[in-house]
């Protein structure tokens, strides 16, 4: 069973660019969550998708965003990119929706974000 | 707001010493508990959980932790490290009413052969 996959593995940018990042979760999860690994600073939570819906999202300014797609894929989007924003990007699938959902998180490998 | 403090920032051991790494909380409501582990160049995987029942918890590598709700903890164990459990590990915490997972700030273990 194919895990979760991000693209790309490795993304530069310049300061007021955009980047895009991309999630395919495990077959049959229909929960997404985008999570921001800055060095020292531990994950902090971004984003969580679910059938199609934004749920719930972290303490992160409006021009991180995303959406999800019918098949339950995802995309991060960063809009005027800053320095600070240099850090590796995470998603993680989970099964179970609302109620259900149990917070058990199958993680890809991230993507990895250098702004210049 | 939910939080997660994990106690140790790096942990150094010698094989066959006993670990502990502390992980509390501050959340009132009904949450579930993990730890996750992520082995040098490899991702994120999940060690063990607790959602209900025993407050005693066994995972993979002979690994186990304790939920204390009185105190909002959740302390990872193992009796004897390995050099191959050389990791770093995350405590989380999952608020079932928001939906969203809080992570702590992480524990790097380092174990010398």
């Amino acid at each position: 069973e194919a895990g979760v996959t991000q693209s790309p593995t490795h993304l530069i940018k310049t300061r007021g660019q955009q980047a895009t990042l991309r999630c395919s979760p495990i077959s049959g999860h229909t929960s997404v969550y985008w999570y921001q690994q800055a060095l020292g600073l531990g994950l902090q939570f971004l984003l969580w998708y679910d059938e199609g819906e934004e749920r719930n999202r972290g303490n992160f300014p409006p021009r991180f965003s995303g959406r999800q797609f019918p098949n339950y894929s995802s995309e991060l989007n960063v809009n005027a990119l800053e320095l600070e924003d240099s850090a590796l990007y995470l998603c993680a699938s989970s099964s179970g929706t609302g109620q259900g959902a149990s917070g058990e998180l199958f993680f890809g490998e991230g993507s990895r974000l250098t702004v210049l | 707001a939910q939080s997660v403090s994990q106690h140790n920032h790096h942990v150094i051991l010698s094989e066959a010493a006993s670990l502990e790494l502390g992980c509390n909380y501050s959340y009132g409501g009904t949450v579930n508990l993990f730890w996750y582990v992520q082995y040098p160049g490899q991702h994120l995987q999940l060690l063990l959980k607790y959602f209900s029942g025993d407050p005693l918890v066994k995972g993979i590598k002979g690994f186990e932790a304790e939920f204390i709700k009185s105190k909002f903890s959740f302390n990872l164990r193992k009796p004897s490290v390995q050099w191959s459990d050389t990791a770093e590990y995350f405590c989380a915490v999952f608020n079932t009413n928001a939906g969203k997972s809080t992570f702590g700030d992480g524990t790097t273990l380092t174990v010398k052969p």
